[in-house]
C-alpha cells in the first residue's frame, strides 16, 4: 500500500502564480520528509527538507509546510517559472533505521509562460 | 566532487536472462540505496547498504539482490528477468551514517526487457 499519497498528480500554473503540491502519511514513525525535483532523462535531484519539529521551512522560492497533527505537508513554489517544469516528489523516512524512503507518486508540473 | 555515476545507461535483454548494474557513490559515501522507477508504480525502495552490509531492504522478490564493495561501489543483479522488470534503476548515495539525510541519486539505468 502507499505509504505516502501525494495530489495532485499533474498541475499547470502561470509563470510568477504559487504552485502548491500535498503529500499525506500514515506512519507517524516517519520523521524525515524530502521533496526531490526530477527532470526527464535525470534522476531525482533533492530540493528541500524538513523534520517534524518544525511547522515550515523555506529556501529560496520553495517552503515545505507541515502540519504533524494531520499528518500532512506541502511544498509550494512561490514566484514560478518556466525552467520549474519538472515531476516533483515528496518521500519519507524513519531516520533512525537508515535510508529507506518511500515516496510519493509524483506531479508533473507545468509553468505556462 | 564527482557526483553519483551509474553504468550502464542503458540495457537490452531478453526474458530470462540476468543483469547487473554498477553504482558509483560520491567520493566518501558509504550508504547506498537502489530504487525501481516505473511510470505505474513510482519510485519503489529496493535496499540499502551501508559499509558493505544490506540495512534495509523492500519488498521485491529475491530475484532482486545487490552488494557493496570496500569501496562502497555497489552493484545490484537481477536473475531470471521478466518483461515487467523494465524499469529506470535509480542508485543513490549518502554521506551520513544515521537515515535521514540527504541523498543524492544518479542518472539511473535503463533497463528493457524484451
Amino acid at each position: 500500500q502507499q505509504q505516502v499519497k501525494q495530489s495532485p498528480q499533474s498541475l499547470i500554473v502561470q509563470k510568477g502564480g504559487i504552485s502548491i503540491i500535498n503529500c499525506a502519511y500514515e506512519n507517524t514513525a516517519f520523521d524525515y520528509f524530502p521533496w526531490y525535483q526530477q527532470f526527464p532523462g535525470k534522476g531525482p535531484a533533492l530540493l528541500i527538507a524538513i523534520r517534524p519539529d518544525v511547522s515550515e521551512k523555506k529556501e529560496g522560492r520553495f517552503t515545505i509546510s507541515f502540519n504533524k497533527s494531520a499528518k500532512q505537508f506541502s511544498l509550494h513554489i512561490m514566484d514560478s517559472q518556466p525552467g520549474d517544469s519538472a515531476t516533483y516528489f515528496c518521500a519519507a523516512s524513519k531516520s533512525n533505521t537508515g535510508n529507506q524512503f518511500y515516496f510519493g507518486t509524483g506531479t508533473s508540473l507545468t509553468v505556462i509562460p | 566532487k564527482a557526483g553519483v555515476t551509474q553504468t550502464p545507461r542503458y540495457l537490452i535483454k531478453t526474458r530470462g536472462q540476468q543483469v547487473t548494474l554498477s553504482c558509483s557513490p560520491i567520493s566518501g559515501h558509504r550508504s547506498v540505496s537502489w530504487y525501481q522507477q516505473t511510470p505505474g508504480q513510482g519510485l519503489q525502495f529496493l535496499f540499502e547498504y551501508f559499509s558493505e552490509t544490506q540495512r534495509n531492504k523492500g519488498n521485491f522478490p529475491g530475484r532482486f539482490s545487490g552488494r557493496q564493495f570496500s569501496n562502497s561501489r555497489s552493484e545490484m543483479n537481477v536473475s531470471t528477468l521478466e518483461l515487467g522488470d523494465s524499469a529506470l534503476y535509480l542508485c543513490a548515495s549518502s554521506g551520513l551514517g544515521q537515515g535521514g539525510s540527504w541523498q543524492y541519486f544518479g542518472p539511473g539505468t535503463r533497463l528493457t526487457v524484451l
